[in-house]
């Protein structure tokens, strides 16, 4: 079956310094990756997607880049800000499903 | 457009008793989606609407939860004899097209079964 590991969290960091959160998946075929961010109080969004094999995603200065070889869609930002503290979720879909499948989670926290 | 709302935000219950949740998706979106999160968890899905029609069922979803969506537009899920195993934060969400399409996710039901 289809399933998402995401690093365990949580993360805390200074603001300016740069983030990665680590996604490994399982998946019969070529699914499409995501990660969505669940700011506090808000309900989960769409942060960035890949489609397909060495796309890169990137939105709000976030980029990840699918990687086929090592089945990964690390997460990464060169410098956080505080406005970036929220759960991060890594999460897929197989190609012509809508159904996603979820990673647990990694909650970031970011200390001026 | 407010986005996808649910109602209530908070349910608290006893055991063996029956809770209705709602969603209203986005106006003239097609598609619904229910997803089961627990603490610590990543959402786990349940279900999904394609208009009216309940096209797939996670084997999450026992016999003691049933989800309707009758026209096409709100749709409820329903849990029956709840049991503690239950709580948990009941999120719906709404897309529009064919293929992938971006969901867009409600702030979510949290249920608490005591």
């Amino acid at each position: 079956g289809n399933s998402v590991t995401q690093m365990e969290g949580p993360v805390t960091l200074s603001e300016e310094a740069f983030l990665t959160i680590n996604c490994t998946y399982t998946a019969t075929g070529y699914p499409s990756l995501f990660w969505y961010v669940q700011y506090p109080g808000e309900g989960l969004q769409l942060l960035l997607k890949a489609t397909k094999a060495d796309d890169k995603g990137s939105n709000k200065g976030f980029e990840a880049t699918y990687r086929k070889e090592t089945t990964s869609f690390h997460l990464e930002k060169g410098s956080v800000q505080v406005s970036d503290s929220a759960v991060y979720f890594c999460a897929l879909t197989p190609f012509g499903n809508e159904k996603l499948t979820f990673g647990t989670g990694t909650r970031l926290t970011i200390i001026p | 457009d407010t986005g996808v709302s649910q109602d209530p935000r908070h349910k608290i219950t006893k055991r063996g008793q029956n809770v209705t949740f709602r969603c209203d998706p986005i106006s003239e979106h097609n598609r619904l989606y229910w997803y089961r999160q627990t603490l610590g968890q990543g959402p786990e899905f349940l279900t999904y609407f394609q208009n009216e029609a309940q096209l797939e069922k996670s084997r999450l979803l026992s016999d003691r939860f049933s989800a309707e969506r009758p026209k096409g537009s709100f749709s409820t899920l329903e849990i029956q004899r709840t049991e503690q195993g239950d709580s948990a934060m009941y999120l719906c969400a709404s897309s529009f097209g064919q293929g992938w399409t971006e969901a867009f996710f409600g702030q979510g039901t949290r249920l608490t079964v005591v």
